[in-house]
């Protein structure tokens, strides 16, 4: 299985602040990496495909960047609606893993 | 718009049988992935496996010996069974729409609201 490390595991933001999750592989996934949001109580939400691609209605302070195995999650201005647990996942291969969240709070 | 309604039990004592379904509406049901996710209380994501129009499966390994997923095409439904439950089930049990684009680059981009299912005596 391919392990799927995410850092840090929270972080603490004000509104307006420059947000970075990373998301490290076991091994080279080659841009197969999706990011998705979640809130409590709530199903996740697909923000990015294939490492960079925004999903459609997905506000564009959201962008993924990476490679190989390293990748990147970015809100460029935290916005109140942000504060959520996000997780990354990859699809090179089966079973698709997830990586263990990273909570975003309110400083 | 597509959207995904899942039912099933949702209190099972230890040595059950866990059985849900997740019903697609207003979209196609081939050329998608249908899978099945679940979240312990507290905790991380879990991909259980996925199913496509065809009835062609993937199984996370950890679960692959209780898991079966079958796929309805004449009802646009898919369901997930998950035999000899524990204590360690206990979960949200998600249904999602997996697409694929590409060079099979695949995601979930729909999901289900989620079912919370507790195994307990």
């Amino acid at each position: 299985d391919i392990q799927m490390t995410q850092s840090p595991s929270s972080l603490s933001a004000s509104v307006g602040d420059r947000v970075t999750i990373t998301c490290r592989a076991s091994q080279s996934i080659s841009s197969y990496l999706n990011w998705y949001q979640q809130k409590p109580g709530k199903a996740p939400k697909l923000l990015i495909y294939v490492a960079s691609s925004l999903q459609s209605g997905v506000p564009s302070r959201f962008s993924g960047s990476g490679s190989g195995t390293d990748y990147t999650l970015t809100i460029s201005s935290l916005q109140p609606e942000d504060f959520a647990t996000y997780y990354c996942q990859q699809s090179y291969s089966t079973p698709r893993t997830f990586g263990q969240g990273t909570k975003v709070e309110i400083k | 718009q597509v959207k995904l309604q899942q039912w099933g039990a949702g209190l099972l004592k230890p040595s059950e049988t866990l059985s849900l379904t997740c019903a697609v509406y207003g979209g196609s049901f081939s050329g998608y992935y249908w899978s099945w996710i679940r979240q312990p209380p507290g905790k991380g994501l879990e991909w259980i496996g996925e199913i496509n129009h065809s009835g062609n499966t993937n199984y996370n390994p950890s679960l692959k010996s209780r898991v079966t997923i079958s796929v309805d095409t004449s009802k646009i439904q898919f369901s997930l069974k998950l035999s000899s439950v524990t204590a360690a089930d206990t979960a949200v049990y998600y249904c999602a729409r997996g697409s694929v684009r590409g060079r099979n680059y695949y995601y979930m981009d729909v999901w289900g609201k989620g079912t919370t299912v507790t195994v307990s005596s």
